[in-house]
């Protein structure tokens, strides 16, 4: 639970899609979740999927699991300007300590105009 | 209106001083997290508790110190025995039930002068 894996940055032109990676290294994980942290602020939750799923979507955004291949991935469609921002994900094992995340380093998206 | 509330927003710490950062929830919220971001290091766990009276270490406590004395606040306390402070903090709550995960505060940026 403690190695969870993102890429650091990733740009896209404004109207295009958005994918942003994950991978974790528990595979008896219950449930896993995006955040989004704009500048100076908190973290604020974008959607979250339960391990027995394969994808869950949510308007612009759709969440899609390997857990094959422990993969998780944050599709956010049309994105934005405004969708720029840092994404954290983070994964939560069954069992652990009351409601305790773990988390990746997250991924810096940059939105172009 | 409910929530996470942190303060103050930034904060500036002596050497050799130690600073205390508020955190208050009116959520009901069982368990209450402190962490560190810095930079490209994504969120540190620094304390949580999960009941009023107690709180355990979590992976970077050396140098912190937090009570729980009331359900609604977890106060964190950087002493000066914590040689790097200058981070941005953020607390969070939880009610650990089902899928419900973490909800954050705005943060505090701590900076050394």
């Amino acid at each position: 639970g403690e190695d969870v894996e993102q890429s650091l940055f990733l740009s896209v032109r404004e109207g295009d899609s958005s994918v942003i990676n994950c991978t974790y290294t528990d595979s008896s994980s219950t449930y896993l979740y995006w955040y989004k942290q704009e500048p100076g602020a908190g973290l604020q939750l974008l959607t979250y999927i339960f391990s027995n799923m394969d994808m869950k979507q949510d308007q612009r955004l759709t969440v899609l699991l390997n857990k094959k291949d422990k993969h998780l991935s944050l599709r956010i469609a049309d994105t934005q300007t405004g969708d720029s921002a840092i994404y954290f994900c983070a994964e939560r094992l069954p069992g652990s300590t009351l409601g305790r995340l773990y988390f990746g380093r997250g991924t810096q998206l940059t939105v172009w105009p | 209106d409910g929530g996470i509330t942190q303060s103050p927003k930034y904060l500036f710490r002596k050497e050799g001083q130690n600073v205390t950062l508020s955190c208050e929830q009116n959520l009901n919220h069982d368990a209450m997290y402190w962490y560190r971001q810095d930079p490209g290091q994504g969120l540190r766990l620094i304390y949580y508790s999960q009941i009023v009276n107690d709180f355990q270490k979590g992976d970077i406590a050396e140098g912190y110190s937090v009570s729980r004395e009331k359900k609604e606040s977890f106060p964190l306390t950087v002493t000066s025995a914590q040689k790097n402070p200058t981070a941005f903090y953020l607390c969070a709550s939880t009610p650990g039930q089902g899928w419900e995960t973490q909800y954050f505060g705005p943060g505090t940026r701590l900076l050394v002068l």
